[in-house]
């Protein structure tokens, strides 16, 4: 159980292009999920928290107008890079909060992850 | 500010050994302690979770804390070369967003 999808797992685009990422809670509710970006050899870093039916709360630092960020259900949160450009690349993690498990309430479970190459 | 604290690494050990990875956090009011381990190139995995002092088993890891100290461990048992990743310490407040260490690299040689 508590198995996280993403899709697509690898994307290449042209710059100015808007990329659509896919995160998906396969057998649990997540009223809450994260998105992570990561770049070669460093932590991860929090971009932002999706929340279910709200409007999601960016970290300092993150443009909430590039970064689109849906969730539109319980299973499902959606980011949009807009109008990506090269340093835009990057390694993207979703992760969902399991939140109705028993004594695991605050559990978060990753995604594998979407590769963004923007060229 | 919330911080948690892990020696980037790597720790080297020997097939067969004991790995311990070890985590220090700032804040008194922590409640619930991860440990993902990330293999390059993946996205991190859970591996344990841990909310009240003392040790949890699962396999041939064991996650150890102590809320007085604000530390968490992991100890590997019979360390396998498979077992080579950076392993990430998290700690949540109730249902804030979980704070990572900046995670430490272990390496198993054959």
């Amino acid at each position: 159980g508590a198995v996280v999808s993403q899709h697509p797992s690898r994307v290449i685009c042209k710059s100015g292009t808007s990329v659509k990422i896919e995160c998906r809670s396969l057998d649990f509710q997540a009223t809450t999920m994260f998105w992570y970006r990561q770049f070669p050899k460093q932590s991860l870093m929090l971009m932002a928290t999706s929340n279910e039916g709200s409007k999601a709360t960016y970290e300092q630092g993150v443009e909430k107008d590039k970064f689109l960020i849906n969730h539109a259900s319980l299973t499902l949160s959606t980011l949009t890079v807009t109008s990506a450009h090269p340093e835009d690349s990057s390694f993207y993690i979703c992760s969902a909060r399991d939140n109705g498990r028993e004594g695991r309430t605050d559990t978060q479970y990753f995604g594998p992850g979407t590769r963004l190459t923007v060229l | 500010q919330k911080e948690v604290e892990q020696n980037s690494g790597p720790l080297s050990v020997p097939e067969g050994a004991i790995a311990s990875l070890n985590c220090t956090y700032s804040d008194r009011g922590s409640q619930s302690f991860f440990w993902y381990r990330q293999y390059s190139g993946k996205s991190p995995e859970l591996i344990m979770f841990i909310y009240s002092n003392g040790d949890k088993e699962d396999g041939r890891f064991t996650a150890q804390l102590n809320k007085a100290s604000q530390y968490v461990s992991l100890l590997i048992r019979d360390s396998q070369p498979s077992d080579s990743a950076t392993y990430l310490c998290a700690v949540n407040i109730g249902y804030s967003t979980l704070t990572f260490g900046k995670g430490t690299m272990l390496l198993v040689s054959p």
